[in-house]
């Protein structure tokens, strides 16, 4: 079994200021990762994806996340954010058996203001 | 791009009415979906479906049932609607043997059981 905790459920931050959505993970077997947005009165929509290899890894709309293995963290960055990257972010994580059904993280509320 | 579509957005239904959620998916996908939304919950997985007619329960299946009798439908069932299943349901699509493969979603129908 595999668990996901979002420590923040809600981050302000000013527009232009850089951003970071923490990640913790939890799972007895190998993972993949990602992370998903939905902006508001839509479905979500993938932002970026770990499967294997480099731990950093980039994704759409200026996002980037890192894989760390020894503190099971996937942590979410952008450097400079918009108005417009409002939205809702979920971290899942999914075994790597074939059958294995991805878990989400209860969210964290990305709030840009002006 | 793969569009998943769900046939109601908005649905007002009565306590104890049945209820039908309907999702249909065009990019010939083998496994469906469903998970039910709720503020500071995440996403929460219901039922999902590998193949026509096969089905499995999710995290919460109890008080829906799942439908899929085509390979590009997925129904979901509240037999006894109940004011608890008032919640954002949300449909989404992947394709098989590809477990790393990401999830395509539809926009949500938000139920309302009164």
């Amino acid at each position: 079994a595999q668990s996901v905790t979002q420590l923040d459920s809600q981050v302000p931050v000013f527009e232009e200021a850089p951003v970071e959505l923490r990640c913790n993970y939890s799972s007895s077997v190998s993972v993949y990762l990602f992370w998903y947005v939905q902006y508001p009165n839509q479905g979500l929509q993938l932002l970026l994806k770990y499967l294997s290899g480099s731990t950093l890894v980039k994704g759409i709309n200026g996002f980037e996340a890192e894989f760390n293995k020894s503190q099971t963290s996937f942590h979410l960055r952008k450097p400079s954010v918009h108005i417009s990257d409002t939205a809702e972010y979920f971290c899942a994580v999914r075994g790597d058996s074939g059958y294995s059904t991805l878990t989400f993280g209860k969210g964290t509320m990305l709030l840009v203001s002006p | 791009d793969v569009k998943v579509t769900q046939s109601s957005r908005y649905l007002v239904k009565r306590t104890g009415e049945k209820v039908f959620l309907e999702c249909v998916q065009d990019m010939d996908h083998e496994n469906m979906f469903w998970y039910r939304q709720d503020p500071g919950l995440g996403l929460r997985l219901i039922y999902f479906s590998y193949d026509v007619k096969m089905k499995e329960k999710g995290d919460i299946p109890e008080g829906y049932s799942v439908s899929r009798e085509k390979k590009e439908r997925f129904s979901l069932i509240l037999e006894s609607a109940s004011t608890n299943q008032t919640s954002m349901y949300l449909c989404a699509s992947s394709l098989q043997g590809h477990y790393n493969s990401p999830l395509h979603f539809g926009n949500g129908t938000r139920l309302t059981v009164t």
